[in-house]
């Protein structure tokens, strides 16, 4: 079974839009993280939040919010006055603590395109 | 923050030909490292857990004898892909565990290997 589901492959947008990347994770343990990371064309992972378990307040950043719901299981992530610069595929990812020794669990990606 | 360096960045090699990565955790020790192969257009698949001083864990799925890992050091973990074939070809990245505590260890990743099998 999919640990971490990403529901949507591709989505475009139009510069200065708002766009909401879905995550909806599966676990049974108590204890985990959740991780958001951007992958340019260039390959490299770029971190860009982590949370745990235990902390459910959403958190800002700039231009990017995060909507942690333990109720649901999501873990969603807005770009918000989204820009060029951008576009990348965008890869949830699941780290559970008791099981796996926290090996990284990856969502399939949503590559997000900005239109300019 | 910490980081972590693969080499090569890039290989192109010919098949039946063995190709070694490297992956170095440059300013901090760790024990546990992690080898993930992402295909084209593709997520991120564990291929196996590699600790230091012991043999790596593989993934189901994933053949030991063909990709072999050696964790010699607490900063040098490699991935040898032995007698590489056009099917091999893949981005690599590996990624490293700061610490072994038993609360959360930070992991931080390698910047990747594009191998290309010809």
């Amino acid at each position: 079974a999919q640990k971490v589901t990403q529901a949507q492959t591709e989505i475009s947008v139009v510069e200065k839009e708002d766009v909401t990347l879905d995550c909806v994770y599966e676990t049974r343990d108590t204890t985990y993280y959740l991780f958001w990371y951007k992958q340019p064309p260039s390959g490299e992972l770029v971190f860009l939040i982590r949370r745990n378990s235990f902390d459910e307040q959403n958190e800002i950043s700039g231009r990017y919010s995060w909507n942690f719901q333990k109720s649901t299981s999501s873990f969603n992530f807005t770009i918000t006055a989204s820009q060029v610069v951008d576009s990348a595929v965008y890869f949830c990812a699941l780290s559970e603590h008791a099981v796996s020794g926290n090996q990284f669990y990856f969502g399939t990606g949503t590559s997000l395109t900005v239109i300019p | 923050g910490a980081v972590v360096s693969q080499h090569p960045s890039w290989v192109i090699c010919k098949s039946g030909t063995s190709v070694k990565i490297e992956c170095r955790s440059l300013d901090f020790q760790a024990t546990t490292m992690f080898w993930y192969r992402q295909f084209p257009k593709q997520s991120l698949m564990l291929m196996a857990t590699s600790n230091e001083g012991s043999k790596a864990t593989y993934e189901q799925g994933v053949e030991k004898d063909k990709f072999l890992i050696n964790h010699a050091s607490l900063t040098l973990s490699t991935l040898t892909v032995t007698s590489a074939h056009p099917e091999d070809s893949s981005f690599y990245i590996c990624s490293a565990k700061k610490g072994a505590g038993r609360g959360y260890n930070e992991q931080f990743f390698g910047p990747g290997t594009r191998l290309t099998v010809l």
